[in-house]
């Protein structure tokens, strides 16, 4: 069994949708869970990060995590053509294990 | 601060060269890592280094890696007698502490192709 498993996608919605992201993850040992945004080409770049179960927001953005059933969700509320990238999700300490990646297209 | 600086953004090479990659991560970061990442795929663990020292590696760094962060500034990443399994997209990202509590600023990447 895979420490991470993501649902690679693709994904596409229209502009204005709501985007859900989901990971799963085995690793009890796992303190920290984030989400990278990836523009082609580019480095991953942070998004959200928190450390305990329940919800954190910001802007658009909401990150759930589900300690008891190893789940993480992203949300994107009011998605824009510019959402359009690959979204990882991250788990660890010191080091982070990566998900494969969802790529995203939000369709104008 | 400009970010996350690697150098080049792209090296070809043929197999069994050596290549040499560099990363100067923001100043005030003490902690700095690599990554490797495949098409398709996250971002794998390689190495990281707290100020000049090396920390933890990986088991994909095999014997033909090597990292170093002399003086606790920048970084090289070493790879010798390059196969094309190799061909990746190597990423270096540095951290004011621990890197999950803090989050990490990634470099955009030095693309690495063995033909």
């Amino acid at each position: 069994q895979k420490e991470v498993e993501q649902d690679p996608g693709p994904l596409s919605v229209p502009e204005g949708a709501i985007v859900s992201l989901n990971c799963t993850y085995s690793n009890s040992a796992f303190q920290y869970f984030m989400w990278y945004r990836q523009y082609s080409r580019k480095g991953p770049e942070l998004l959200m990060y928190t450390y305990s179960s329940g919800n954190k927001e910001d802007g658009r953005f909401t990150a759930q995590v589900d300690k008891s059933s190893k789940y993480i969700s992203l949300f994107i509320r009011d998605s824009q053509p510019s959402d359009s990238a690959t979204y990882l999700c991250g788990f660890g300490n010191e080091k982070l294990t990566f998900g494969t990646g969802t790529r995203l297209t939000i369709i104008p | 601060d400009t970010g996350v600086s690697q150098d080049p953004r792209h090296k070809i090479t043929k197999r069994g060269q050596n290549v040499t990659f560099r990363c100067d991560p923001i100043s005030e970061h003490n902690r700095l890592y690599w990554y490797r990442q495949t098409l398709g795929q996250g971002p794998e663990f390689l190495t990281y280094f707290q100020n000049e020292a090396q920390l933890e590696k990986s088991r994909l760094l095999s014997d033909r890696f090597s990292a170093e962060r002399p003086k606790g500034s920048f970084s090289t990443l070493e790879i010798q007698r390059t196969e094309q399994g190799d061909s990746a997209m190597y990423l270096c990202a540095s951290s004011y502490g621990q890197g999950a509590y803090y989050g990490y600023t990634f470099g955009s990447g030095t693309r690495l192709t063995v033909v």
